[in-house]
């Protein structure tokens, strides 16, 4: 079973401030995607990364992939209280099985 | 165009009992699949359909049954309901099937309370 551990699980930070969220696994993925969700909504796709050493840029969030594709991390520079959020990383591996899913990094931006 | 829609978004049920949710995709989209969202345990797969047939299947007992139509539309249904099953129950969509063809779309889920 592939498995994929986020850290930190909460954070609570004030407006402007930089956060720097990390998705971990053993396991080799092929591409790995980031989804926000909010209160009452489902997941909604940020970004997904296929290279290792990928770096992509998202206005303020900055989501860069391992080079050996094994882990991810998402940055956030100066903080804002509407990235208030559930992150998720998503990975998938080489074969044809569903999204492995972390267990979600919740962050709250204090106005 | 017209996003993932899930009903019904909330339903209370007790021990025992059975429960079918439904989920109409995106147009033009043939593959659904299907989470269980807890605080403990996060984004669980359950399932995905294509065209009509179950693709994938996650780590859930047999309690937990799909299908899907010839429209695509998918319903999920939950037997002999357990105080667990109390979860967010997620339906994502995509155009095609398999773990590399890009994004989910996902709908605001329906909320299952069990008592």
């Amino acid at each position: 079973t592939q498995l994929l551990e986020q850290s930190p699980q909460f954070l609570s930070i004030q407006e402007g401030e930089n956060l720097t969220v990390y998705c971990n696994s053993s396991s080799v993925f092929s591409s790995l995607q980031w989804y926000r969700q909010e209160p009452g909504e489902g997941p909604v796709l940020l970004v997904t990364v296929v290279t290792g050493g990928e770096v992509k840029k998202l206005k303020r969030l900055t989501f860069q992939f391992g080079d050996a594709r094994k882990d991810s991390s998402l940055h956030i520079t100066a903080a804002q209280p509407g990235d208030t959020g559930l992150y998720l990383c998503a990975g998938s591996d080489t074969g044809r099985r569903a999204l492995t899913f972390g267990s979600g990094t919740r962050l709250q931006v204090q106005p | 165009k017209a996003g993932v829609t899930q009903t019904p978004r909330y339903l209370i049920k007790t021990r025992g009992q059975q429960v079918t949710l439904s989920c109409s995709p995106i147009s033009g989209h043939r593959s659904v699949s299907w989470y269980q969202q807890t605080p403990g345990q996060g984004l669980q797969f359950l399932f995905e359909y294509f065209s009509e047939t179950q693709r994938n299947k996650g780590n859930f007992p047999g309690r937990f049954s799909g299908r899907q139509f010839s429209n695509s539309r998918s319903e999920m249904n939950v037997s002999t309901l357990e105080l667990g099953d109390s979860a967010l129950y997620l339906c994502a969509s995509r155009r095609t099937s398999g773990a590399n063809t890009g994004e989910l779309f996902f709908g605001e889920g329906s909320r299952l309370t069990v008592l």
